[in-house]
């Protein structure tokens, strides 16, 4: 069964804290895309990994193939960056679509 | 430019009805997939559309069904209602739906149905 598993569930940080999220997963994968979802429901793509590492401002994003395994790290955090990091695999095949994970809810605390 | 808009934003309903959902990708937007989240929990897929047929579906009872119109706007359907239908229910469009390939979904806002 193809499965994806993000760590920790629940992350409360203070203002300017260093702060990763982990995302595992079962299989080989065809991508790994890393979401922000607010109260209410918005959700909104931050990345698309299929290897390596990218960087927007100031979030950076990991995937190790060999371990499947992918990072997200959000430097110098801010209370703005509270909200749930979803990471979701694709595994391609006849279903073609995302598994997701449940979330890690991060409060960063001024 | 707009992007993906869904209709309505709430909505109640009561055991054994049917509703319908509606979701507008970004123009140019050809895929259009459906996703349900349950409180508490990951968005799980529900279908995949590309130019109005269905490129993939998931692990959901033949009580969904959706469908992609020629504006590449999409529709989803649920029949005979569970309280365990319940969730917000997200539509998300690409160009292509070649995830794979490295293409991004842009997530509308989501439709919260509570069904009682």
């Amino acid at each position: 069964k193809n499965e994806v598993e993000q760590s920790p569930q629940n992350l409360t940080a203070q203002e300017g804290e260093f702060i990763t999220i982990n995302c595992s997963y079962s299989v080989g994968i065809s991508a790994l895309h890393w979401l922000q979802q607010h109260p209410g429901g918005g959700i909104v793509s931050l990345f698309m990994l299929s290897s390596g590492k990218k960087k927007h401002g100031r979030l950076i994003a990991t995937i190790n193939i060999q371990e499947k395994h992918s990072s997200l790290h959000i430097t110098a955090s801010h209370p703005r960056d509270s909200a749930v990091y979803i990471c979701a695999a694709y595994y391609g095949g006849s279903q073609g679509n995302l598994i997701f994970g449940k979330g890690t809810k991060l409060s960063v605390k001024p | 430019d707009a992007g993906v808009t869904q209709s309505p934003t709430h909505l109640i309903k009561t055991r054994g009805q049917h509703v319908t959902l509606r979701c507008s990708p970004i123009s140019g937007h050809k895929s259009v997939s459906w996703y349900q989240q349950v409180l508490g929990q990951g968005p799980q897929f529900i279908f995949q559309y590309y130019e109005k047929e269905e490129r993939g579906r998931g692990n959901f009872p033949d009580r969904f069904s959706a469908r992609q119109f020629p504006n590449y706007s999409s529709e989803l359907n649920v029949n005979a209602l569970l309280l365990g239908d319940s969730a917000l229910y997200l539509c998300a469009s690409s160009r292509t739906g070649a995830l794979a390939g490295g293409e991004t979904q842009y997530f509308g806002p989501g439709t919260r149905l509570l069904v009682l």
